[in-house]
Order: C-alpha cells, then sequence, then structure tokens
C-alpha cells in the first residue's frame, strides 16, 4: 500500500527566507501524481502545486517549487521569500491512476513577522 | 466566479439527532467526494460520486449517508450524530476521477458540533 510521510509537524521561518518542508512516499507504481495543498486557519483547502512522476523537470508556481526525487521517494517544497499569508497547514498527497489521494499527516507552517 | 460551495459553514446539532450538510458547485464537474477531517489531521475520504454512481470507503461507517440529486448538488447525511462524528466536513469536486483530470478542487468546509 502507498504511505505518505511528512516528517515536521510544524515549521517556522522568517518572513522573506526561504523555508522547505519535507514529505517521502512508498509505492511500487511508475506513474503517479504528487500534490502540495494549503489549508490556512478556517480557510479552505487549495492546490500549491503538482508534480506528474513521468516529468523530470521539477514542478514551480511563482515563489513555490518542488524537489522531486523519483529514485529516493521525496518530494519537498520550497517556499521562497515567504510571507505571512503563507503560514497554514501543508499537506503532501499522493495519487496513481485511481481517485484515492493518499495524504501525508500535515506540517504546520508559522511565518515569523 | 466557478467554485465549491458548502452550507451552512457552521452547524451544531444534538447527540443523535439526524443533520444535513450540503455541498454545491458550478464547475460542472463529474465527482464529488466528501471528507472528514479532525483537528489538524488530514482529510479522510468517506465517499465520493462519479455522475450518479456512489462508492463508499470500506471503512465509513454505516451512519454516514450521502444523495446526489443532479450534478451540482450532493448532500452528506448523519443519521445519528456521536461526539465523535464532531469534525470539519470538506466537499471536493474533480472533473474525471482518473488520469489526468484528477485535481480536486475543495470547499470551505462545514464545522460540525455535537452537543
Amino acid at each position: 500500500a502507498q504511505t505518505v510521510t511528512q516528517s515536521q509537524p510544524e515549521m517556522s521561518v522568517q518572513e522573506a527566507e526561504t523555508v522547505t518542508l519535507s514529505c517521502t512516499y512508498d509505492t511500487s507504481e511508475s506513474d503517479y501524481y504528487l500534490f502540495w495543498y494549503k489549508q490556512p486557519p478556517s480557510r479552505q483547502m487549495i492546490l500549491v502545486i503538482r508534480q506528474e512522476a513521468y516529468k523530470q523537470q521539477n514542478a514551480t508556481e511563482n515563489r513555490f517549487s518542488v524537489n522531486f526525487q523519483k529514485a529516493a521517494k521525496s518530494f519537498s517544497l520550497k517556499i521562497s521569500d515567504s510571507q505571512l499569508g503563507d503560514a497554514a497547514m501543508y499537506f503532501c498527497a499522493y495519487r496513481s491512476a485511481g481517485y484515492q489521494l493518499i495524504w501525508g499527516a500535515g506540517t504546520k507552517l508559522i511565518i515569523k513577522p | 466566479d466557478a467554485m465549491v460551495i458548502q452550507n451552512p459553514r457552521y452547524q451544531v446539532t444534538q447527540f443523535g439527532k439526524p443533520v444535513t450538510l450540503s455541498c454545491s458547485q458550478t464547475l460542472n464537474h463529474n465527482v464529488m467526494y466528501w471528507y472528514q477531517q479532525k483537528s489538524s489531521q488530514a482529510p479522510k475520504l468517506l465517499f465520493h460520486y462519479y455522475d450518479k454512481d456512489f462508492n463508499n470507503e470500506a471503512d465509513t461507517p454505516d451512519n454516514f449517508q450521502s444523495r446526489r440529486p443532479n450534478t451540482s448538488f450532493c448532500f452528506l447525511d448523519i443519521r445519528s450524530p456521536g461526539l465523535g462524528d464532531a469534525a470539519m466536513y470538506l466537499c471536493a469536486t474533480s472533473r474525471d476521477a482518473g488520469g489526468p483530470s484528477y485535481e480536486q478542487y475543495f470547499g470551505p468546509g462545514t464545522r460540525l458540533t455535537v452537543t
């Protein structure tokens, strides 16, 4: 069975600095998708970034980028120039061919002004 | 803007009193999902609809039911809420259930309190 592990329950970063959130996963599939979702306090879950496993190039979305290491089964999220609005729970998720998202336990990101 | 809407945002019910949560979408997506999320935990999938086809997760209690009368609306019914059912309930949609059309769009959630 596939699993997703986020080993950092909580991270903090100074505003304007860079922070990296870790995610590892376990699968025997070769074709799958990986996601980072952001859930701000009392606000809805939104997709931050996604990566298709067959793409070697790391996905980027403005200040958000990933370091996808397929052989190591690692999928970390880098947030550059951290802003107060980045404070949230961040969930890493995996999906293969089906509908089911496999979620990590989440990392709470705190931004220090 | 196209979106996923959940009503109400906050719901208080009594132990054992049936409650219904609603979700609507303007995205015209085929798939609608219901998740339960307890404090600071990852969402847990309860069930989903692919069009009119209902798919229940194996560990979803019988106390939870769902209805999808049309493409736009989906309801979560909790027949006899217990204290352990207090949680945030998230509705999500996706254009398809497999392949590349997989991105899930979430509503703001309904926070259920059971007294």
